[in-house]
């Protein structure tokens, strides 16, 4: 079964400041997915790659196949970044049901 | 433009009641899925359905009941609510297997 770990768990920054999250996993993958969730929220859908970088506004997501790992970078980041956000990997055989096996999610406060 | 819809949003069931909750797309999507998100964990596969007509067990399907009578609506049920079902549930569509989750706002459920 694929391991997927995120790191950290919990992230408490000042405004403005460039945020880093991790996720590492065991197995190899097809593709990786970054979710947001918001506190009392539903969960949103940020990316999905398999291989290099994808960025969206002041979001950006990297992706290192053969170092089983992917970061999720925000620039410039405000009180309303501040979430879970979730890493989930797609593998062939291990997964879930649907393939997918979800992190436990790192909880980012962003501090005006 | 609603997407996923669930209802309800929040309930509180005593043990041994039943219930269901109703998750309903409007993309057109094959696929959907249902999942509980409990503290400490990432999320987890209940059932899952393919298409209008089919429903395939998840990774904690034990005590959960599902059907797929219109391809728009996917229905989860509780036919005697446990404390240990205490969780928040999502309900999630994408395209196909290989394609982004969307997902609804959550069903936050108490069991006492």
């Amino acid at each position: 079964k694929n391991e997927v770990e995120q790191s950290p768990q919990n992230l408490t920054a000042q405004e403005g400041e460039f945020i880093t999250i991790n996720c590492s996993y065991s197995v190899g993958i097809s593709a990786l997915h970054w979710l947001q969730q918001h506190p009392g929220g539903g969960i949103v859908s940020l990316f999905m790659l398999s291989s290099g970088k994808k960025k969206h506004g002041r979001l950006i997501a990297t992706i290192n196949i053969q170092e089983k790992h992917s970061s999720l970078h925000i620039t410039a980041s405000h009180p309303r970044d501040s979430a879970v956000y979730i890493c989930a990997v797609r593998s062939g055989a291990g997964g879930g049901a649907d393939g997918l096996t979800f992190g436990k999610g790192t909880h980012l406060i962003i501090q005006p | 433009n609603a997407g996923v819809t669930q209802t309800p949003k929040f309930r509180v069931l005593k043990t041994g009641q039943s219930m269901t909750l109703l998750c309903a797309q409007d993309m057109n999507h094959e696929y959907m899925y249902w999942y509980r998100q409990d503290p400490g964990m990432g999320l987890r596969l209940i059932h899952y359905s393919v298409g209008e007509g089919t429903t395939a067990k998840g990774e904690v399907p034990d005590g959960y009941n599902v059907s797929r009578l219109k391809k728009q609506n996917f229905l989860l049920g509780l036919e005697s609510a446990a404390p240990s079902q205490t969780s928040v549930y999502f309900c999630a569509s994408s395209y196909d297997r290989q394609t982004l989750r969307f997902f609804g706002q959550g069903t936050r459920l108490t069991v006492v």
